[in-house]
């Protein structure tokens, strides 16, 4: 049973386009909502995370949507870019527990 | 800079072999642990440990094992190697009080059993 559900599986932009990739989540107790990125032949690193006592973070190019009442949240990179181009993740935790990742979405930006 | 390696990149067994996976960290964290990435189904927690020689099993803990006899050092054993469990094997660590938090990942360990 997944307790996160990511979607979409693979997303191609083109170069300056927006990405969007979604998840939902059905632990009501989760207080923690990471995203990683991961590039090819590398391990995940964390981009950038959220709590759920805001709705929006923004860093840089990269902004988090977090809506609670849907349980939702959701990655978007602005004026997406080749070197965009990864394995996205999004996870959640109950704070000081172990993280749950989503499935990943595989990001392709076409110059 | 952080750093989390994992010594074999690549590894390919035979079924039944006796398959071991090394972590190092050189953050002095607490907290280590092992997933595993497979196309479609994420990162899986298969063990993780927060001490020296304490574990605690993941999801999917069938068919593994772990050892961890110094702080900076996770090891994943495979006793009998089958084919399911062909995959991108991940090392990662969080210091303590973080397991909720950052976790820091190695480069990743692809094992092939054939």
């Amino acid at each position: 049973q997944q307790q996160v559900k990511q979607s979409p599986q693979s997303l191609i932009v083109q170069k300056g386009g927006i990405s969007i990739i979604n998840c939902a989540y059905e632990n009501t107790a989760f207080d923690y909502f990471p995203w990683y990125q991961q590039f090819p032949g590398k391990g995940p690193a964390l981009l950038i995370a959220i709590r759920p006592d805001v709705s929006e973070k923004k860093e840089g190019r990269f902004t988090i949507s977090f809506n609670k009442s849907a349980k939702q949240f959701s990655l978007h990179i602005m004026d997406s870019q080749p070197g965009d181009s990864a394995t996205y993740f999004c996870a959640a935790s109950v704070y000081g527990n172990k993280l749950v990742f989503g499935a990943g979405t595989i990001l392709r930006v076409k110059s | 800079d952080v750093k989390v390696t994992q010594s074999s990149r690549y590894l390919v067994k035979r079924t039944g072999e006796k398959v071991f996976l090394e972590c190092v960290q050189d953050m002095d964290h607490e907290n280590m642990f092992w997933y595993r990435q497979d196309p479609g189904l994420g990162l899986r927690l298969i063990y993780f440990s927060y001490d020296v020689k304490m574990k605690e099993k993941g999801d999917i803990p069938e068919g593994y094992s772990v050892s961890r006899e110094k702080k900076e050092r996770f090891s994943l054993i495979l006793e009998s190697a089958s084919t399911n469990q062909t995959s991108m094997y991940l090392c990662a660590s969080t210091h303590q009080g973080g397991i909720g938090g950052e976790l820091f990942f190695g480069e990743g360990s692809r094992l092939t059993v054939l």
